[in-house]
């Protein structure tokens, strides 16, 4: 079965503590994408990877880090410095920018 | 400043109602994406679209790109099409993202 899949589904982290969120995808997909979702807000860009070995801002990167070493995988940790991480996080891919992004199932990220 | 907006934001109808779902946009696109996000978080594509009308199954997307407008329609509507609809215009390889329409439909 071709998907993309995340995990944990539920984590808790202590204050300054880095988390890493993990984000596999076997559709063979070039471009992968990390959002962010907030009660009552839309989905907002943290980081985007198109191409192994290459990862671009969003509009919210700050506190966050990526790493793109394998196509298939796309981790994003989650640092100290981001000062209110608590949120649903999403991972997209797609064959290209632009093209139909399928979405993993989410990991609820709260701060403890 | 808003460059997506969903109307209604909530929306509760009778199973069997044909229901619409509005996506007003300011930005130059290439296409729109509609999306449906479950009560537990996992979002599904419906449709991508870039002109015209597409229709999959009782769903069915329009898209009018000189009015910047977009709309999802629901025939026959059915308690398992309870969600949020998300639209998402595309500008190259950015996507905007509206707040969603929550819809629930009551037996």
């Amino acid at each position: 079965d071709g998907g993309i899949t995340q995990s944990p589904k539920y984590l808790f982290r202590k204050e300054g503590q880095n988390v890493t969120l993990s984000c596999e995808q076997n559709l063979n997909h070039d471009a992968m994408y990390w959002y962010r979702q907030d009660p009552g807000q839309g989905l907002r860009l943290i980081y985007y990877s198109q191409i192994v070995n290459d990862f671009q801002k969003g509009d919210i990167a700050e506190g966050y880090s990526v790493s793109r070493e394998k196509k298939e995988s796309f981790p994003l940790t989650v640092t100290s410095a981001q000062k209110n991480p608590t949120a649903f996080y999403l991972c997209a891919s797609s064959i290209g920018p632009g093209e139909t992004q399928y979405f993993g199932p989410g990991t609820r990220l709260l701060v403890l | 400043k808003n460059e997506v907006e969903q109307s209604p934001q909530n929306l509760t109808a009778q199973e069997g109602e044909f229901i619409t779902i509005n996506c007003s946009y300011s930005v130059g696109i290439s296409a729109l994406h509609w999306l449906q996000q479950h009560p537990g978080g996992g979002i599904v594509s419906l449709f991508m679209l870039s002109s015209g009308k597409k229709k999959h199954g009782r769903l069915i997307a329009t898209i009018n790109i000189q009015e910047k407008h977009s709309s999802l329609h629901i025939t026959a509507s059915h308690p398992r099409d309870s969600a949020v609809y998300i639209c998402a215009p595309i500008t190259g390889n950015q996507f905007y993202f509206g707040t969603g329409t929550s819809l629930t439909v009551i037996p």
